[in-house]
């Protein structure tokens, strides 16, 4: 079965500070990842995604995400954020093929303090 | 917005009862997903239907059924209420089945069972 660990439950950075929010997955292949954001009052919103290829996936808003297969990890880096960053960040995994199922890890909640 | 519409945004009721959540996939889309929101359980994926079919799935209590209907939307059905079903419930669609297509999330529905 597959699983997401996302360690940090909460963060705080200051505006302008690079930012690094932590994904690790169980999975006995490569899976598909996925980073999802939620600010409050909304659903959640696709940041950025990995299949296959490049390890090192960019995606909206300035993120990017980088897919280490040793370390079964699919870390989020953002260089400089923004104070309206601030949300819940989850990351997802899903299997590869007609299963659509994708599971979440439990989230981790960014504050940007100015 | 995501294109994902969701009724109602919030709902109040009494354990015991029974609730029905609407979700209008976005337009072109034939694969409705549902997942619940929880403080204690995270966000869990609880099934999937695509046109009209179930196709997957999750950890979905029996006294819950949801089902697509041939215009694509999709209700899913609350009964015998509890107070550990509040929760936030979310409905995605996709364009079609397979963890390699985006899913799409509608602003959820908020339950809070007294």
């Amino acid at each position: 079965a597959q699983s997401v660990t996302q360690p940090d439950i909460h963060i705080t950075v200051s505006e302008g500070a690079s930012l690094e929010l932590r994904c690790n997955y169980s999975y006995g292949a490569t899976p598909y990842l996925f980073w999802y954001v939620q600010s409050p009052g909304q659903g959640l919103q696709l940041l950025l995604k990995y299949f296959s290829g490049d390890t090192l996936v960019q995606g909206i808003k300035g993120f990017e995400a980088e897919f280490k297969r040793s370390q079964s990890s699919f870390n989020l880096r953002k260089p400089s954020v923004h104070w309206s960053d601030a949300a819940e960040y989850f990351c997802a995994v899903g299997a590869p093929g007609t299963a659509s199922k994708l599971t979440f890890g439990t989230g981790t909640r960014l504050q940007v303090t100015l | 917005d995501s294109g994902v519409t969701q009724t109602p945004k919030h709902l109040i009721t009494a354990t015991g009862q029974r609730v029905t959540l609407r979700c209008s996939p976005r337009s072109g889309d034939l694969s409705v997903y549902w997942y619940q929101q929880s403080l204690d359980q995270g966000l869990q994926f609880l099934i999937q239907y695509y046109n009209g079919e179930e196709r997957a799935k999750g950890n979905i209590l029996e006294r819950f059924s949801a089902q697509q209907f041939p215009d694509l939307h999709s209700e899913l059905n609350l009964s015998s209420l509890e107070l550990g079903d509040s929760a936030l419930y979310f409905c995605a669609s996709s364009v079609a089945p397979g963890a390699g297509n985006e899913q799409f999330f509608g602003p959820g529905t908020r339950l809070t069972v007294l």
